[in-house]
């Protein structure tokens, strides 16, 4: 199946710096990306829609001005954790679909971010 | 309201048995059907999908979703479990929905396995 990479793994901060997260297609082109949010013992919560080449798509409650996304070429997407605080401390996953249908996507190994 | 439900949180079993993993979802047309399995420090790794036709669906180790439309239902059998089947499972569902062809995840079954 299709490679999506994600980097870091971890990574820990101060509280009010900014983050940013990495996600690749490793062996395909993806025009959308995804991107989830995953607190301990909960389930997958949709933040964003990453568009190559267009704004993302945000989910209502998510601020888009926190969590800036930029599709900077068909093999990857960042997400920047803007002045993290110890609230935003989860783990954020990206996923990329093999096609527009949208049918099936592969998923990245996450990011676990704590915030201090 | 539209949602994926799975009543159980939490399941043990003993190595060797049978598990089933329900999964009932609420939307108006049959939306595709997915069951991911999410292991500690792993991504999510996709075990089957449903998407039209025969409604039972073989995924991989071993395992098996049956869709049952008139139960709005999806959901995933083993007939015989290995410790390492011990993880957290998600159904998750692509609503049949103009514009909105995003998944949806159910809250999540950890599985544990007993010796």
């Amino acid at each position: 199946g299709a490679v999506v990479s994600q980097h870091p793994s971890r990574v820990i901060c101060k509280s009010g710096t900014s983050v940013k997260i990495e996600c690749r297609s490793l062996d395909f082109q993806a025009t959308t990306m995804f991107w989830y949010r995953q607190f301990p013992k909960q389930s997958l919560m949709l933040m964003a829609t990453s568009n190559e080449g267009s704004k993302a798509t945000y989910e209502q409650g998510v601020e888009k001005d926190k969590f800036l996304i930029n599709h900077a070429s068909l093999t990857l997407s960042t997400l920047t954790v803007t002045s993290a605080h110890p609230e935003d401390s989860s783990f954020y996953i990206c996923s990329a679909p093999l096609s527009r249908d949208y049918n099936e996507q592969f998923f990245g190994p996450g990011t676990r971010l704590t915030v201090l | 309201a539209q949602s994926v439900t799975q009543p159980d949180i939490h399941i043990t079993v003993s190595e060797g048995a049978s598990l089933e993993l329900r999964c009932n979802y609420s939307y108006g047309a049959t939306p595709y059907l997915f069951w991911y399995v999410q292991s500690p420090g792993q991504g999510l790794q996709l075990l089957l999908k449903y998407f039209s036709g025969d409604t039972l669906v073989q995924g991989i180790k071993g395992f098996e979703a049956e869709f049952k439309r008139s139960q709005s239902s999806f959901n995933l059998r083993k007939p015989s479990v290995h410790w390492s089947d011990a993880a957290e499972y998600f159904c998750a569902v692509v609503p049949l929905i103009q514009g909105a062809q995003k998944l949806v995840f159910g809250q999540g079954t950890r599985l544990t396995i007993n010796p």
